[in-house]
């Protein structure tokens, strides 16, 4: 496709079950970016893909959270026991230089 | 740490009025600058951004420059319209992996 895309576009779960979120970079950037979307922290970054580089991890706010990006390409956020602060618009970008493209988002609301 | 502080809105103004949205930025190096959009329902887009010192950024009538004395990209346009009402973003990325920092957001919204 022509865009960065990402699924589902909503997820509704309970409080402690897991959620995946995947997201489909352009074809040909090498960098991934996993962001949160949320009313009261605003944007936060939470994690980077680089080719075949040790992920940055150091925005994940905690060891609930993963990422993984398989074959340089598709990424799965995974968060396990889920909790309602996680609520939040996640979003994912690709760049192959500075300017990063973002995709529409997957809206998480844990009840 | 690297922050960036933007102008708190809601900003509600009349079509064809002068548009303003204050960033400054705090940062170890030599940071890129950008400005992020989001118009209602849809994702980030990029607006306009400036690599080093003095650079200005432009796209869709909207115009900022990079500070580097008063640590500010101020994002401006001299004739609003009703289509420009979105969530506007200011960014930094200091390193070259280009990881994002964002303000808080602004909304803006233009009436007819």
């Amino acid at each position: 496709g022509a865009g960065v895309s990402q699924s589902p576009s909503n997820k509704v779960t309970e409080k402690g079950k897991d959620v995946e979120l995947r997201c489909d970079p352009i074809s040909g950037h090498t960098a991934l970016y996993w962001y949160r979307q949320s009313l009261g922290q605003g944007l936060e970054f939470l994690i980077y893909f680089q080719g075949n580089s040790a992920p940055d991890k150091s925005g994940l706010p905690s060891d609930r959270f993963s990422a993984e990006r398989t074959g340089g390409s598709v990424s799965t956020l995974t968060i396990q026991r889920t909790q309602q602060e996680d609520s939040a618009v996640y979003l994912c970008a690709s760049s192959r230089g500075a300017t990063q493209y973002f995709g529409p988002g997957t809206r998480l609301t844990v009840l | 740490g690297d922050s960036v502080t933007q102008m708190e809105g809601p900003v509600t103004l009349s079509e064809e009025a002068f548009l303003t949205i204050n960033c400054t930025y705090t940062a170890t190096g030599y940071p890129s600058l950008f400005w992020y959009v989001q118009y209602p329902g849809e994702g980030l887009q990029l607006l306009l951004k400036a690599t080093k010192a003095d650079d200005k950024g432009s796209n869709k009538g909207f115009e900022a420059t990079y500070r580097k004395e008063t640590t500010s990209f101020h994002l401006e346009k001299g004739s609003v319209q009703v289509s420009d009402s979105a969530v506007y973003f200011c960014a930094l990325s200091v390193s070259n992996d280009y990881k994002l920092s964002f303000g808080a957001g602004t909304t803006v919204t233009v009436r007819a």
